[in-house]
């Protein structure tokens, strides 16, 4: 089965709204990160967060890991924000395993 | 700021070259690993290693290989390109146990015409 799954696939925001981004993960995944990728196809690290909750700027992320899922929070977003949200997970502490991915965009 | 680093970014090369991308790390993990990703798409793991001496076929079945000679070093070889090979490839690197938070490089762009 689908081991970390993310949702919505896609999202379109006008230029200050605010969103969330979900993604649930099987037992066999764990110690989640949250990534954004840029329009140059870097990964960069938003959050580590096997557990609870973290914030930084506008971003903010909360797990719940007896619950199975994670949330990330984008307040106030500006078109800098716009590109693909990632989760992923270790899976058994071997593998990262990823989420297909939310595609952001938004507008001005 | 992640000490993790590929080259070439970009690369261009005829069918039927061999070409190894190179990635190293200066943190010392254990594990490294390398992702194919086509545009907008999603991540595939290929190759993934816990330590020097130690490589394993990920998910997605590659014509590449890797070696693991030191522990900084994870280089991909394809011994003879092809038009199905483009794609970026996306190296990473973790530490074994305790905080696995993984860090990834610039990635390389590979396109074989």
């Amino acid at each position: 089965g689908i081991q970390v799954e993310q949702s919505p696939p896609d999202l379109i925001l006008q230029e200050g709204a605010n969103s969330t981004l979900r993604c649930n993960f099987s037992d066999s995944v764990n110690n989640l990160q949250w990534f954004h990728q840029n329009p140059w196809g870097q990964l960069i690290n938003l959050f580590y967060i096997p557990s609870g909750t973290k914030q930084n700027g506008r971003l903010s992320a909360t797990t719940v890991a007896t619950e199975r899922y994670s949330l990330l929070y984008i307040s106030s977003s500006q078109t800098t924000d716009s590109g693909v949200y990632f989760c992923a997970g270790m899976e058994y502490g071997n593998k990262l395993v990823f989420g297909a991915g939310t595609i952001l965009r938004v507008k001005s | 700021e992640a000490d993790i680093y590929q080259t070439p970014r970009y690369l261009v090369i005829g069918t039927g070259k061999k070409i190894t991308l190179e990635c190293s790390q200066t943190m010392g993990h254990d594990k490294m690993y390398w992702y194919q990703q086509d545009p907008g798409m999603e991540l595939h793991l290929i190759h993934y290693s816990y330590g020097v001496n130690s490589t394993e076929k990920g998910d997605l079945s590659s014509e590449s290989t890797v070696s693991r000679i030191r522990t900084e070093h994870f280089p991909l070889t394809l011994e003879s390109a092809r038009p199905s090979h483009t794609s970026q490839y996306l190296c990473a690197s973790s530490e074994f146990g305790g905080i696995t938070e993984a860090f990834f490089g610039q990635g390389t762009r590979l396109t074989v015409v």
